[in-house]
C-alpha cells in the first residue's frame, strides 16, 4: 500500500529555517520522483519541488527559488523539504506526493507550517 | 510570467453536466502540458482525478472526462451529484520544466 506521511511542521519566526520530512512506504525512492504541494490558508494549490527517482530536482518556481531545497535518503525511504528566509506568506499546509506520468498522483496528508513572530 | 487560467466558480443542477476549463495566459494547451485534474474538500488533502489529459485515476468515477476543447484543457461532469460539490484544481506542465496550478474552479451543485 503506497502511503506518505509528512511532518517537521510547526511554527517558526519570519527569516527562520524549517526542515520538513516525508516518510514513503509502498514503493522506492529509486522508482519514483516527489513532489511538495503547498496551501496557505484559504488559497489554491501551489507547486513548490520536485525531486527525480534519479536524486536530481526539477528548476524550482520563482516563489521559492534560492530558498527551498528537496533531498532525500533512499536508505530511509525518507524525503526533505529544507525551508529557508522564511516569510509570512510560505505559511501553509505541506503535503507531498508521489509523482505519475507528469502528474500528482498519491497525496501525503500533509504538515502545517506557520510562520509568524 | 505564465498563468493557468480556470474559471472562479460555477454552479450546477443535480444530474446536469458542467464543463470545468484550464487555459494559458500566453498560448495554448495541448497534451504536452499533460493537463491533469484534482479534487479537494475543505480540510481535506487533494485527491487526483485525470491525468495526461484524459485518463481517468483509478477508483474515479466514469462521470468525469479530461479533454482538450479548442485552445484549453477541460474537465467534464456528466451527471453531477451533490458529492462532487469541491474544488477543482488543474495542473500544466511547462517547458520550463516546472508544473503549475490554476487557482481552482468552486463547484456548487445545486
Amino acid at each position: 500500500q503506497v502511503q506518505l506521511v509528512e511532518s517537521g511542521g510547526g511554527v517558526v519566526q519570519p527569516g527562520g529555517s524549517l526542515k520538513l520530512s516525508c516518510a514513503v512506504s509502498g514503493f522506492t525512492l529509486n522508482d519514483y520522483g516527489i513532489h511538495w504541494v503547498r496551501q496557505g490558508p484559504g488559497k489554491g494549490l501551489e507547486w513548490v519541488a520536485f525531486i527525480r527517482h534519479s536524486g536530481g530536482s526539477a528548476p524550482y518556481p520563482d516563489s521559492v527559488s534560492g530558498r527551498f531545497t528537496v533531498s532525500r535518503d533512499t536508505s530511509q525511504n525518507t524525503l526533505y523539504l529544507q525551508m529557508n528566509s522564511l516569510r509570512a506568506d510560505d505559511s501553509a499546509v505541506y503535503y507531498c506526493v508521489k509523482e505519475g506520468n507528469y502528474f500528482m498522483d498519491v497525496w501525503g496528508k500533509g504538515t502545517t507550517v506557520t510562520v509568524s513572530s | 510570467q505564465t498563468v493557468v487560467t480556470q474559471e472562479e466558480s460555477f454552479s450546477v443542477s443535480p444530474g446536469g453536466t458542467v464543463t470545468l476549463t484550464c487555459g494559458l495566459t500566453s498560448g495554448s494547451v495541448s497534451t504536452n502540458h499533460y493537463p491533469s485534474w484534482y479534487r479537494q474538500t475543505p480540510g481535506q488533502a487533494p485527491r487526483t482525478l485525470i491525468h495526461s489529459t484524459s485518463t481517468r485515476s483509478s477508483g474515479v468515477p466514469d462521470r468525469f472526462s479530461g479533454s482538450i476543447l479548442g485552445n484549453r484543457a477541460a474537465l467534464t461532469i456528466t451527471g453531477a451529484q451533490a458529492i462532487d460539490e469541491s474544488d477543482y484544481y488543474c495542473v500544466l506542465f511547462l517547458s520550463s520544466g516546472i508544473w503549475v496550478f490554476g487557482r481552482g474552479t468552486k463547484v456548487t451543485v445545486l
